[in-house]
């Protein structure tokens, strides 16, 4: 069974301050792996994509990626109370195969 | 990025009676859709894989008969949710892949909420 696993939370931070969110994934074989933030009552919307080890930066957010260890990562600088939804990691583990994780949520306190 | 629309929104409907919810990609052709359930507080449950000129793929558990898709064009799928009870009131969200077999960004809809009294 092919897992994507992430911390329910949730995790609070004050305002201004960097927020981690962590997603582990099973299967090696993964290619593409996204981030997505999910507002209650809301459908999820797609927020970074990474494909090769390494980070890739956009805006206050940075992606990374270790496929040696099976991780990825979200950091969110200068966390906002705006931010505070849930946060998806998705792996695609296959032609059209996307697992998700069930979310971390994040709580930016002002 | 790419957009895929949902609609109803939001809908209310009496036991018994069927709903049809409607997935459009805006601005791609997508062969094929995604259908998700959302019970509140919960994470996303994928239902089925809704493909384009062929049968929709249902995960385990997903009555087909209850939850019929149809994936008409490149750019519209359809899930009916018949017969439809309480319990079957939830959020349900559609998604399609913008091109990459295994690289595509998944973009969701806006979500469906039912509601059935």
């Amino acid at each position: 069974q092919k897992e994507v696993e992430q911390n329910s939370g949730p995790l609070s931070v004050p305002e201004g301050a960097i927020a981690s969110l962590n997603c582990t994934y099973s299967d090696r074989g993964s290619q593409s792996f996204f981030w997505y933030r999910q507002y209650s009552g809301k459908s999820p919307e797609l927020i970074m994509s990474i494909y090769s080890n390494g980070d890739k930066e956009d805006g206050r957010f940075t992606a990374q990626l270790n496929k040696a260890s099976q991780y990825v990562s979200l950091l969110i600088r200068d966390s906002q109370p705006s931010d505070s939804a849930t946060y998806l990691c998705a792996v695609n583990s296959g032609t059209y195969k996307y697992i998700f994780g069930t979310g971390t949520r994040l709580k930016v306190l002002a | 990025g790419a957009v895929v629309s949902q609609h109803p929104s939001r809908v209310i409907c009496k036991s018994g009676t069927s709903v049809k919810i409607e997935c459009r990609s805006l601005d791609f052709q997508a062969t094929t859709m995604f259908w998700y359930r959302q019970f509140p507080k919960q994470s996303l449950m994928l239902m089925a894989t809704s493909n384009e000129g062929s049968k929709a793929t249902y995960e385990q558990g997903v009555e087909k008969d209850k939850f019929l898709i149809n994936h008409a064009s490149l750019t519209l799928s359809t899930l009916t949710v018949t017969s439809a009870h309480p319990e079957d009131s939830s959020f349900y969200i559609c998604s399609a892949p913008l091109a990459g077999l295994n690289t595509g960004e998944l973009f969701f809809g806006e979500g469906s909420r039912l509601t059935v009294l």
